[in-house]
């Protein structure tokens, strides 16, 4: 039981290049979370899906589109890259709502320069 | 607006010393409080999290919490901390928000652990 994967691990990339953040849970779980964590800022919702099929933005969205694939994988892409989106990212997931435990991904740690 | 606070960057402790960690939440209902962890280089792993009932809750790793609504707050504490608990711990709440219920994590909080 792997729990959440992330791949990958890190990435440097440079501005304007773009990239897909891939996430896996094998707990069957319905929803699935992006999340980034900066320096001071916690962690802060980019997207979540609360169900296969169903993509809704969170709190800081601009810049990304995520594919909510099947119910296990939920997918982060950045089109056009930024420096301000170096960032580590953290994908995580629930059995149903935000009102359960989430359980969280390793992370990637991602450099744009 | 609704929203959480820890007020303590960073707070370093001897070892086998008590420890408190303070999350304020504003929240005009009864809030869904959580506390989560995150070893270095590692994610995040929860802790205990509070929804109704006792106000006084126990979690993982020896660690509880307590809400106390006229403080509007959910403080964390250990009676004695091990090297191990060195860590970041996240306060977290489900906020009502325009797109629907979220979980809002406060800044965090970096504990140090003195041998």
């Amino acid at each position: 039981n792997a729990g959440v994967t992330q791949t990958p691990k890190f990435q440097v990339l440079k501005t304007g290049q773009s990239m897909t953040l891939q996430c896996a849970q094998d707990m069957n779980h319905n929803s699935m979370y992006w999340y980034r964590q900066d320096p001071g800022m916690g962690l802060r919702l980019i997207y979540y899906s609360a169900s296969e099929g169903t993509t809704d933005k969170g709190e800081v969205p601009n810049g990304y589109n995520v594919s909510r694939l099947n119910k296990r994988e939920f997918s982060l892409r950045l089109e056009s890259a930024a420096p301000s989106q170096t960032s580590v990212y953290f994908c995580a997931s629930s059995e149903r709502t935000v009102y359960n435990e989430q359980f969280f991904g390793p992370g990637t740690r991602l450099t744009v320069l | 607006a609704q929203s959480v606070t820890q007020p303590d960057i960073h707070i370093t402790v001897s070892e086998g010393a008590s420890l408190e960690l303070r999350c304020n939440y504003s929240y005009g209902a009864t809030p869904y409080l959580f506390w989560y962890v995150q070893s270095p280089g590692q994610g995040l792993q929860l802790l205990l999290k509070y929804f109704s009932g006792d106000t006084l809750v126990q979690g993982i790793k020896g660690f509880e919490a307590e809400f106390k609504r006229s403080q509007s707050s959910f403080n964390l504490r250990k009676p004695s901390v091990h090297w191990s608990d060195a860590a970041e711990y996240f306060c977290a709440v489900v906020l009502l928000t325009g797109g629907g219920n979220k979980l809002t994590f406060g800044t965090g909080t970096q504990l140090k652990v003195e041998l």
